[in-house]
């Protein structure tokens, strides 16, 4: 069983609804990430938040909007998607310098 | 610039024997590398990882053996067992910054 849960496993969305991707860790971790997989790649890394304040956007378009409201909730909020945005998204968090814990994500699909 | 290279998409091994997954990085600044294992459908587990100033770590099955010189480090599962199979990414960090930097990864088969 992972320690970081994911909600929902599974989202189908259209070009012009909005939703969001919710992850929840109760490890006391005070990093937690945002990546996106898509297949046969690696896990790419979108943000990272740090005792929940934003340190790393790796560019990421506007279409997607990052939350922290707690040490324990991290949120992705989704505009505007396009299909190419259909990918696995997933949330990771961890200790400094030490390995990251993964959720198993939701599998996005943008119709 | 792919700075951690995993060259071997994939790689089929028969259960009980030794399987070795390697890998090589460009940047001398990792200080840092792990291995995560990803099976379908689930997000990447963290495997085993390895710190710049040792050589080897061994953890049961697996053991990570780095070789700074040829900035190349492999992963040996012995035995390999069927619920092995499964995509393998190496990964490098530097300077304990948040970014880890992956490889392509490598699909192991392990076949009974």
């Amino acid at each position: 069983d992972t320690e970081v849960t994911q909600t929902p496993k599974h989202l189908v969305m259209g070009m012009t609804n909005k939703k969001s991707l919710k992850c929840e860790q109760h490890m006391g971790h005070r990093a937690m990430y945002w990546y996106k997989q898509k297949a046969k790649k690696p896990p790419e890394l979108m943000f990272v938040y740090s005792y929940e304040k934003l340190s790393i956007n790796e560019s990421v378009p506007s279409r997607f909007s990052p939350e922290c409201p707690n040490s324990s909730l991290l949120n992705l909020h989704l505009h505007a998607l396009q299909p190419e945005d259909s990918a696995l998204y997933l949330c990771a968090s961890s200790l400094r310098g030490s390995p990251l814990h993964f959720g198993n994500g939701t599998r996005l699909t943008v119709t | 610039d792919q700075q951690v290279k995993q060259n071997s998409p994939s790689l089929s091994v028969q259960e009980g024997r030794i399987s070795i997954l390697n890998c090589d990085y460009t940047n001398s600044m990792f200080d840092y590398f792990l291995w995560y294992k990803k099976y379908p459908a689930e997000g990447p587990t963290f495997l085993i990882s390895i710190s710049s100033i040792k050589d080897k770590n061994e953890d049961g099955r697996f053991t990570v053996f780095l070789n700074k010189s040829a900035k190349h480090l492999s992963l040996h599962i012995v035995p390999s067992q069927p619920g092995d199979s499964a995509v393998y990414f190496c990964a490098g960090n530097a300077g304990n910054n948040r970014k880890l930097i992956w490889g392509l990864g490598t699909s192991l088969a392990v076949n009974p």
